[in-house]
């Protein structure tokens, strides 16, 4: 079974502060990791994939397999990076995108 | 907005009716995924289709539940009976078969309350 937790519900930061979302899966084969973010009163969008390797927003994402981790980070959090972020797995063979979401952490960047 | 569409955006019903949610994904989009979301959680796997073909189907899509997407295009998916633990945000997503980044992209929902 393939599961996905992110134990903190809600994160504050200060704006400029560093941000780190963390994120924890289970899953015994090779997973691809994800992170979606919610921008209040806007769809559900993929901000990035652990493959790609590569900084949206300022935002990273290491995949750590001996940890099971793939925690976001950032080094200077903006206002406007206060989202719902929900990080996701597919474990499935590459024939579909079924994806395992988390539960969620909801960021506040406060001014 | 050529995105995913959803309709009804919020449906309140009574307990025991039939409720159909719609979805029109990406035109060139040929799989198209169902998930339920419940407060304070993530959003859950329900169904998908590749093309008109439904090719898997979660534990959680009881036999109240049923979707169905003809011609591959449009999908409905319907639920009979409800039960206030039906109550939920029903999200639909689509992509392409032959996407290299895997991305999903999603619909602004049905909200569905069960009274």
């Amino acid at each position: 079974a393939q599961r996905v937790t992110q134990p903190e519900k809600l994160l504050s930061v200060f704006k400029g502060a560093p941000v780190e979302l963390k994120c924890n899966y289970s899953y015994s084969g090779s997973p691809e990791l994800f992170w979606y973010v919610q921008y209040s009163r806007q769809r559900l969008q993929l901000l990035l994939r652990h493959i790609s390797r590569e900084s949206i927003k300022g935002f990273t994402a290491d995949l750590n397999k001996g940890e099971t981790s793939f925690h976001l980070k950032k080094p200077f959090a903006q206002e406007e990076d206060s989202a719902m972020y929900y990080c996701a797995l597919s474990g499935a063979s590459g024939s579909a995108r079924q994806l395992t979401f988390g539960s969620g952490t909801q960021l506040t960047v406060l001014p | 907005d050529t995105g995913v569409s959803q309709d009804p955006r919020h449906k309140i019903t009574k307990r025991g009716q039939n409720v159909t949610f719609r979805c029109d994904p990406i035109s060139e989009h040929n799989r198209l995924y169902w998930y339920r979301q419940t407060l304070g959680q993530g959003p859950e796997f329900l169904t998908y289709f590749q093309n008109e073909a439904q090719l898997e189907k979660s534990r959680l899509l009881s036999d109240r539940f049923s979707a169905e997407r003809p011609k591959g295009s449009f999908s409905t998916l319907e639920i009979q009976r409800t039960e206030q633990g039906d109550s939920a945000m029903y999200l639909c997503a689509s992509s392409r078969y032959d996407s290299y980044t895997g991305e999903l992209f999603f619909g602004e929902g049905s909200r569905l309350t069960v009274l």
